[in-house]
């Protein structure tokens, strides 16, 4: 029983760089998240997608891409990495949007830092 | 806009012992539902306990309970007979009803609690 998966763990990137996290659940949820974690913000939302095929930015989109081509996964690019960037990155998801009652199940997370 | 506030960085509780945690929102959706997670050391997070706006009676889910008073718009959690395992970073989150706010939990900035033997 998986969950959602997230990798990597870890990841050091040059000021410039570019990569991608990735994100799977397997639990065939509708609704897959990214946030950031910064120290005393909490989480914010970067971006979101209802459903494969559809996404759209959230509160802190500004240097990230995703895409949707499977309900399964995920993925969040970073396309010129900036030391602004430095942070913990969760992947979440629920079984739909629209649903107010539904928890968010998270990955582990990924620690990023940009030097 | 939905709003989370959480005025306590840190807290300390003895083993053993009742902690609240405090959490107040401000939204003007209809209905809403929120929600406490909790986030130890190794960093993942895990959901404890959810309260939806019109629930008549206040949550609980083993030894954590929800005092919810939706006219004073708090959502304060209790961790009965507090344990070491307990020391952790807890997060209190909402979600709307009404556009945007569907779609995405909007979080507080987080209680560190710190149990003592």
């Amino acid at each position: 029983n998986a969950g959602v998966t997230q990798t990597p763990k870890f990841q050091v990137l040059k000021t410039g760089q570019s990569m991608t996290l990735q994100c799977a659940q397997d639990m065939n949820h509708e609704y897959m998240s990214w946030y950031r974690q910064d120290p005393g913000m909490g989480l914010r939302l970067i971006h979101y997608s209802v459903g494969a095929g559809i996404t759209d930015q959230g509160e802190v989109p500004n240097g990230y891409n995703v895409s949707r081509s499977t309900t399964e996964d995920f993925p969040l690019r970073l396309l010129s990495a900036a030391p602004s960037q430095t942070s913990v990155y969760f992947c979440a998801s629920s079984p739909a949007a629209g649903s107010n009652n539904s928890p968010l199940h998270f990955g582990n997370g990924t620690r990023l830092t940009v030097t | 806009a939905q709003k989370i506030t959480q005025t306590q960085p840190g807290m300390f509780v003895q083993e053993k012992e009742a902690v609240t945690l405090d959490c107040t929102y401000d939204t003007s959706d209809p209905s809403y539902g929120l929600f406490w997670y909790k986030q130890p050391s190794s960093g993942e997070m895990i959901f404890l306990i959810y309260q939806g706006s019109y629930d008549q009676q206040n949550a609980t889910e083993g030894r954590y309970s929800l005092n919810f008073q939706k006219a004073r718009k708090s959502a304060n959690l209790v961790i009965s007979a507090s344990q070491l395992g307990d020391s952790a970073m807890y997060f209190c989150a909402m979600r709307g009803s009404r556009g945007f706010n569907d779609y995405k939990l909007s979080f507080g900035a987080g209680t560190t609690v710190t149990v003592r033997a």
